[in-house]
């Protein structure tokens, strides 16, 4: 039962483009989220990350939004550049639940391309 | 100066083993995860530990046990290790702030299980 879904396994974006990517969610829940960004043979690096009780949160190039009843998020790259590239993970809080960890996608491969 | 390091980064064994994985963190934060990622790429929570309460994931076996000797430490150990134990696994640490709450992670220990 995946509670998040990052349903592109794959994106390939042109460089100086946008990259959007998309991540949906079940489990109502879930409070704050966040994304990830992770480069291989390394651990997951926070990026950006959003409250329910916002519905954008924007840091430099990165911008999340957050549709809560629709239940899904995105995370906007603008414009995208090579170091981009990367695997990037959503994830999902529930903050009453006690230390209960975050609950990960699958993650999406970002392909920044020249 | 990491902020969360494990040790070791690769660690190859034979079946039956027993091994642990050592964890640290330089952030004072309060509370400590290990997550395990499978060969689907899967990023899930298998422990949290806060204050000397430890919160288990039901689905992980008993062979496997968190051990924490201070706040900055959670180490795993792992009792006769099989071929499915075979996965990176990765220790994360956080300071909760109102419902805000980013995991920091470490870089990952790649375990193969011959």
């Amino acid at each position: 039962d995946q509670q998040v879904k990052q349903n592109s396994p794959s994106l390939s974006v042109q460089e100086g483009r946008i990259s959007i990517l998309n991540c949906d969610y079940t489990n109502s829940m879930f409070d704050y989220f966040l994304w990830y960004k992770k480069y291989p043979a390394e651990g997951p690096t926070f990026l950006i990350s959003i409250s329910s009780i916002k519905d954008k949160n924007e840091d430099g190039r990165f911008t999340v939004f957050l549709n809560k009843s629709a239940k899904h998020l995105s995370l906007h790259i603008v414009p995208s550049q090579p170091g981009d590239s990367a695997v990037y993970f959503c994830a999902g809080l529930n903050s009453g639940g006690g230390a209960d960890g975050l609950t990960f996608g699958k993650g999406t491969h970002l392909i920044i391309q020249p | 100066d990491t902020a969360v390091s494990q040790t070791p980064k690769y660690l190859v064994t034979q079946m039956g083993n027993d091994k642990s994985i050592k964890c640290e963190q330089n952030l004072g934060h309060d509370t400590m995860y290990w997550y395990k990622q499978d060969s689907k790429k899967f990023l899930k929570i298998m422990f949290s530990y806060n204050n000397k309460e430890l919160i288990i994931n039901e689905t992980v076996p008993n062979r496997f046990s968190p051990k924490s000797p201070d706040k900055a430490h959670l180490n795993l150990h792992i009792n006769s290790l099989e071929l499915g134990d075979s996965a990176v696994y990765f220790c994360a640490s956080s300071q909760r702030s109102g419902i805000q709450e980013t995991q920091y992670f470490g870089p990952g220990t790649r375990l193969l299980v011959l």
